[in-house]
Parts: C-alpha cells; structure tokens; sequence
C-alpha cells in the first residue's frame, strides 16, 4: 500500500537537544496527524493538524501542516530520555476516512 | 475519553486454526473502524475499514476469505484470521473514529499474534 515519505528514518540525539522531523507526500491532505508509539503497544495521537499552514503545540511538541498540504513538520523541544519511540505521521484526503501512514522515525535519546 | 481496547494483548496458535481479534470502542461510539497490521519495524498497513451494519471495506491484496470482519455494534469489530500459518504472525491494531469526530482516529494497544 502507499506510505509517506518520513526523515530522518532514525535519530540519536542527547537529552535537552531539540529534534525536527518531516513527512511528504505526492497528495494533497486535507488531515495530518502525528502518533508516537512504544514498543509493543498501539500508536498515541500527540497532534491534530487541520489547515494548511496551521501550527499547533502540545506541550514540548509543535507540528505544523505545511502550506503546499503536502507535507507535514514535527518539532520536539529540550528532548527528555521518555520521548524515545516511533513517530509516525498520517494524513488524510477530502472524501475518505481512511489515513495513510508514514514510514516512521525512530527517535533514541541519550541521557 | 477517546480510548480503544483490544483483546487478546497476545495470542499463540497452531497453524490451521482461526483466531478472533476483538477491538472495542470503550467511551465513544464508532461507526467505523479500522484494522492495521505491522510487521517489526515497518510501519502501519491499513487491512480494511470496518463499518457497522454493512460489509468491510478491504484494501487490495488483502483477503477477505482469509481476515473476516464483523462490525457488530457501535462499539465492538471483530477481525478473525482464518485458517491461521506463520507467515500471518504480526501486530494487528484497530482504531476507531468517533461518529462525533471527522477527522481523528484512537488506537487500540495491539494484539501480537504468533503461529506456530
């Protein structure tokens, strides 16, 4: 099935530093969401994404719906040794309920 | 609120056999749902949507005969992977869009199916 586009595929970085991740795509989204997920368990919705160009936080995290609608940024701040994971984006066009899954990032931080 | 169960978490069955995958809707009424598989360190692969009162909607190449889903109420899918061989042995997660939200879907915790 189709997948978006996701970099970096991984990352280590060290506690405190800032990460950026991205997500693309060759559709236009109406919906992008981003999810974290642990090892074993399902995926948890972290941001909601609306509009082209909107930039919405939650907590350490900020995300933005990019302005060509196709593609998707997550920001996190002052990284913490629990935001270790998998991040995924998803995104989803007019008519459909159905999202598409990024290919991942996996996120290691180094206390 | 907002918060999806599956059950089993785990399961181990012998090849040849079916095993039934339950995804509940535990706050919130979903009219439909949706069931993923994820091989390790891949990422989510839509199966089908589920929809209650009417027949799933498969993705291609995935086997209708092989993975059944019934929507039986607002709250509860069903996915049973028919006639089970090894090479079905994945995470299977369900989500579920609230029929008050258009545009969000919660997960499930997973079912991490083995067969032997």
């Amino acid at each position: 099935g189709q997948q978006l586009n996701q970099s970096p595929q991984s990352m280590f970085i060290q506690e405190g530093e800032d990460v950026s991740m991205n997500c693309t795509s060759s559709s236009i989204f109406n919906t992008w969401l981003w999810y974290k997920q642990d090892p074993g368990e399902g995926p948890v919705l972290l941001i909601a994404l609306y509009k082209a160009g909107e930039l919405t936080s939650n907590g350490r995290l900020t995300a933005q719906f990019g302005i060509t609608r196709k593609d998707s940024f997550l920001n996190i701040s002052a990284s913490i040794p629990s935001d270790v994971g998998i991040y995924f984006c998803a995104g989803r066009s007019s008519g459909t309920y159905k999202y598409i899954f990024g290919t991942g990032t996996r996120l290691k931080v180094l206390a | 609120g907002a918060v999806v169960s599956q059950h089993p978490s785990r399961v181990i069955c012998k090849s040849g056999t079916s095993v039934k995958i339950e995804c509940r809707s535990l706050d919130f009424q979903a009219t439909t749902m949706f069931w993923y598989r994820q091989f390790p360190k891949q990422s989510l692969m839509l199966m089908a949507t589920s929809n209650e009162g009417s027949k799933a909607t498969y993705e291609q190449g995935v086997e209708k005969d092989k993975f059944l889903i019934n929507h039986a109420s607002l709250t509860l899918s069903t996915l049973t992977v028919t006639s089970a061989h090894p090479e079905d042995s994945s995470f299977y997660i369900c989500s579920a869009k609230p029929d008050r939200e258009v545009n969000e879907q919660f997960f499930g915790p997973g079912t991490r199916l083995t067969v032997l």
